[in-house]
C-alpha cells in the first residue's frame, strides 16, 4: 500500500518558523509537492520538488531527500494568513496523478 | 498564469437526483484532468483520471457506474454523480495539468438532502 505520514496540526506564534515534515511509503515516485488549503476552499500550488535537495520560494521553502523517503516544508516569518491547511502529495506515475497527505492544520496566533 | 474553473461551486440536490459538474481549462490545453474529492476536514482522494477522447481510469473503490466522467474536449471534463445520495455530499474538485504545475479548479461543494 502506499502512505504518507505528517503531523496533524501545529501551532505557532507570528514570525516564527515551522516546519511540517513528510514521510512517505509508495511504489512509485515522481516527485513531493506541497498545497496550502484555507477553509471552504481549494488548493493551491506551493511547491515540487523532484530531486533531492532544498528549493526556496519567497518565505517557504521545501526539502526532498528520495534516500530516505522523506520531506519537509518550512514556512518562515509566520502571518497570520498562513493559518491554513497544508498537504504533502507525492506523484507515483504521472505529473498530475498525486496521492495526498492527511494535511497539517497550521494554526498561527499572535 | 493558468485558470481552471468548476460549475457550479455549490449545489443541493434532493436524493436520487443527477448532478452534474465541469472543469474547464480557461487558458490552455488538458489533455488529463483529475477529479478529486473531500470530505470535511479530511484529505483529498484522487477518484480518477480524465483523458480527453478515451474512457477515464478509476481508482479503486470509486464506482465507475455512479460518478461518469466525460472529457469531450481538451478544455471541459464533467462529472456526474447519479442517483446521488447524502453520502455524496462532499467537496469535488479537478485539477488539470499545465506545462510547469498542476492547477486545481475551485471546486464544488455539493450537498445531498
Amino acid at each position: 500500500g502506499q502512505s504518507l505520514e505528517q503531523p496533524s496540526e501545529v501551532t505557532a506564534v507570528e514570525g516564527a518558523i515551522v516546519q511540517i515534515n513528510c514521510t512517505y511509503q509508495t511504489s512509485g515516485f515522481y516527485g513531493l509537492s506541497w498545497y496550502q488549503q484555507h477553509d471552504g476552499g481549494a488548493p493551491t500550488f506551493l511547491s515540487y520538488n523532484a530531486l533531492d535537495g532544498l528549493e526556496e520560494t519567497g518565505r517557504f521553502s521545501s526539502f526532498l531527500s528520495r534516500s530516505d523517503s522523506y520531506g519537509y516544508l518550512l514556512l518562515q516569518e509566520l502571518q497570520m494568513k498562513d493559518s491554513a491547511s497544508y498537504f504533502c502529495a507525492v506523484s507515483t506515475d504521472s505529473w498530475g496523478k498525486f496521492q495526498f497527505g492527511a494535511g497539517t492544520q497550521v494554526v498561527v496566533t499572535p | 498564469g493558468a485558470v481552471v474553473s468548476q460549475h457550479p461551486s455549490r449545489v443541493i440536490c434532493k436524493s436520487g437526483t443527477s448532478v452534474k459538474i465541469e472543469c474547464r481549462s480557461l487558458d490552455f490545453q488538458a489533455t488529463t484532468m483529475f477529479w478529486y474529492r473531500q470530505f470535511p476536514k479530511q484529505s483529498l482522494m484522487l477518484m480518477a483520471t480524465s483523458n480527453e477522447g478515451s474512457k477515464a481510469t478509476y481508482e479503486q473503490g470509486v464506482e465507475k457506474d455512479k460518478f461518469l466522467i466525460n472529457h469531450a474536449s481538451l478544455t471541459l471534463s464533467t462529472l456526474t454523480v447519479t442517483s446521488a445520495h447524502p453520502e455524496d455530499s462532499s467537496f469535488y474538485i479537478c485539477s488539470a495539468e499545465g506545462a510547469d504545475t498542476q492547477y486545481f479548479g475551485p471546486g464544488t461543494r455539493l450537498t445531498v438532502l
